[in-house]
C-alpha cells in the first residue's frame, strides 16, 4: 500500500520565478487536499478537491496560487511570481469517502525555499 | 472562529516517565478530532480520530481521550522513539479542512 507521494521533496528558487509541485494520492482516494506549513506552526489548509472538482479554497490561496486535478488522480500546485513569504513546506493529503472515519493521510511534503 | 490550542509547546521526559498533552478547541459543530505525529522533515502521520465526548482510543503507549472542550493524549512509559511533534486538529461539520494547533514537541531521553 503506497502512501501519498510528493515531488520534488525540495525546491530552491529565486524570488519572482514560478514553481510547480506534484502530488500523487493514495490510489482510490477521491479526495485530495493541499496544506502549507511554516516552522513552528501546524499545517494550514489551502484547497480541496473531490475527484477533479476543486470544491473549497482558503483565503490564504492568493491569485498567484493555482491548483489542478485534471483527471481526478494526481494534482499540481503552481505558485507564480514567488515571494519570500512563500517559503514553507507544502503538504498534500488524501482521503476516501468510503473509509469510515475518513482521516486525511499526508505525504512528506515539498519544502520550498525562496532566495 | 474555529480554533485549536495545544499545550505545552515542548515537553521533555525521561524514558518511562508518563505524561499528557493537551488540546483545547472551539469549533462550530465537531465532526471529528484528529491526532497526528510528525517527525522532522516528514508529513504528519495519522494516529487517532475521536468523534464524541467520552470516547477513548489506544495505540501502543498512546491513549487519546475527548471531552466537549478538550482532548488529551496520554503517553504511558514513553521510549526515545516516541520523540516527535504531536499535532491535534479538528474538522467542523460544515467543512472539510482540518484546523491544526501548533503542536507539542516531545523529547524522550534514555
Amino acid at each position: 500500500d503506497t502512501g501519498v507521494s510528493q515531488d520534488p521533496r525540495h525546491k530552491i528558487t529565486k524570488r519572482g520565478q514560478n514553481v510547480t509541485f506534484r502530488c500523487d494520492p493514495i490510489s482510490e482516494h477521491n479526495r485530495l487536499y493541499w496544506y502549507r506549513q511554516t516552522l513552528g506552526q501546524g499545517p494550514e489548509f489551502l484547497t480541496y478537491f473531490q475527484n477533479e472538482a476543486q470544491l473549497e479554497k482558503s483565503r490564504l490561496l492568493s491569485d498567484r496560487f493555482s491548483a489542478e486535478r485534471p483527471k481526478g488522480s494526481f494534482s499540481t500546485l503552481e505558485i507564480q511570481r514567488t515571494e519570500q513569504g512563500d517559503s514553507a513546506m507544502y503538504l498534500c493529503a488524501s482521503s476516501s469517502q468510503k473509509e469510515r472515519n475518513q482521516p486525511q493521510h499526508f505525504g512528506d511534503g515539498t519544502r520550498l525555499s525562496i532566495l | 472562529e474555529d480554533q485549536v490550542t495545544q499545550s505545552p509547546e515542548a515537553l521533555r521526559l525521561q524514558e518511562g516517565e508518563s505524561s499528557s498533552l493537551n488540546c483545547s478547541y472551539t469549533v462550530s459543530g465537531l465532526r471529528g478530532l484528529f491526532w497526528y505525529r510528525q517527525d522532522p522533515g516528514k508529513g504528519p502521520e495519522f494516529l487517532f480520530t475521536l468523534y464524541s465526548a467520552g470516547e477513548e482510543k489506544e495505540k501502543e503507549r498512546l491513549k487519546a481521550t475527548l471531552t466537549k472542550k478538550e482532548s488529551f493524549l496520554h503517553i504511558t512509559a514513553p521510549k526515545p522513539e516516541d520523540s516527535a511533534t504531536y499535532l491535534c486538529a479538528v474538522q467542523a461539520k460544515a467543512g472539510t479542512a482540518l484546523i491544526f494547533g501548533k503542536g507539542t514537541t516531545l523529547s524522550v531521553s534514555s
